[in-house]
């Protein structure tokens, strides 16, 4: 069991928006800016997307934005393409293991 | 352009140690502030986050594997490794070496990560 909850599918059209949710507590999500998500094709090694909950690395396309609700992370991906589809994980600080955390992931599929 | 390669062996008795070697190119283990961190995934499953380490010798250990995990680094080798003792096949997983900007920095670089598994 993952300490971070995710969706275990998310699915949308292309050009349509899609919003990936990441549920923690006040000791991880919703209590360290040190939220991060992380994209996965098969077979490859993650690439980071966002972090610091809401900050894209040069090379992410604006089209992936983070953001942050209390205790729950989002990950949306706007304008959806088909080089899209992968896994999609988050990642925090966990204050009450003093580790990171990972969310169990999520399979996003571009109908 | 960093770049990060890990070695070892891809099949490990259980009960024994596994051994694995990450070797960085393109940049200096020595960089200040950097962590350099394994992380596992096993087949068809999320990822885990095992431990990192900095030049100097500072750990941080996910406590759910504490006192099987050892990371040390070499910077004469520009390498750190990873040991992982009494392994048991649900430590079979692709192993990727990383490095991240800071303690809790995110991961930025990743090796392409290799296949352990744990059998007879």
């Amino acid at each position: 069991q993952s300490a971070l909850t995710q969706p275990p599918s998310a699915s949308g059209s292309p050009g349509q928006s899609v919003t990936i949710s990441c549920t923690g507590t006040s000791s991880d999500v919703g209590g360290f800016d040190s939220v991060s998500w992380y994209q996965q094709h098969p077979g490859k090694a993650p690439q980071l997307m966002i972090y610091e909950v809401n900050k894209r690395p040069s090379g992410v396309p604006d089209r992936f934005s983070g953001s942050r609700s209390g205790n729950t992370a989002s990950l949306t991906v706007s304008g959806l393409q088909a080089e899209d589809e992968a896994d999609y994980y988050c990642s925090s600080y966990a204050s009450s293991s003093n580790f990171e955390v990972f969310g169990g992931g999520t399979k996003l599929t571009v109908l | 352009q960093l770049q990060l390669q890990e070695s070892g062996p891809g099949l490990v008795k259980p009960s024994e140690t596994l051994s694995l070697s990450c070797t960085v190119s393109g940049g200096s283990i020595r960089s200040s502030g950097y962590y350099w961190a394994w992380i596992r995934q096993p087949p068809g499953k999320g990822l885990e986050s095992i431990g990192s380490i900095h030049y100097t010798g500072r750990t941080h250990y996910n406590p759910s594997l504490k006192g099987r995990v050892t990371i040390s680094v070499d910077t004469s080798k520009n390498q750190f490794s990873l040991k992982l003792s009494s392994v048991t096949a649900a430590d079979t997983a692709v192993y990727y070496c990383a490095k991240r900007g800071g303690g809790w920095s995110p991961i930025d670089y990743w090796g392409q990560g290799t296949l352990v598994t744990v059998s007879s």
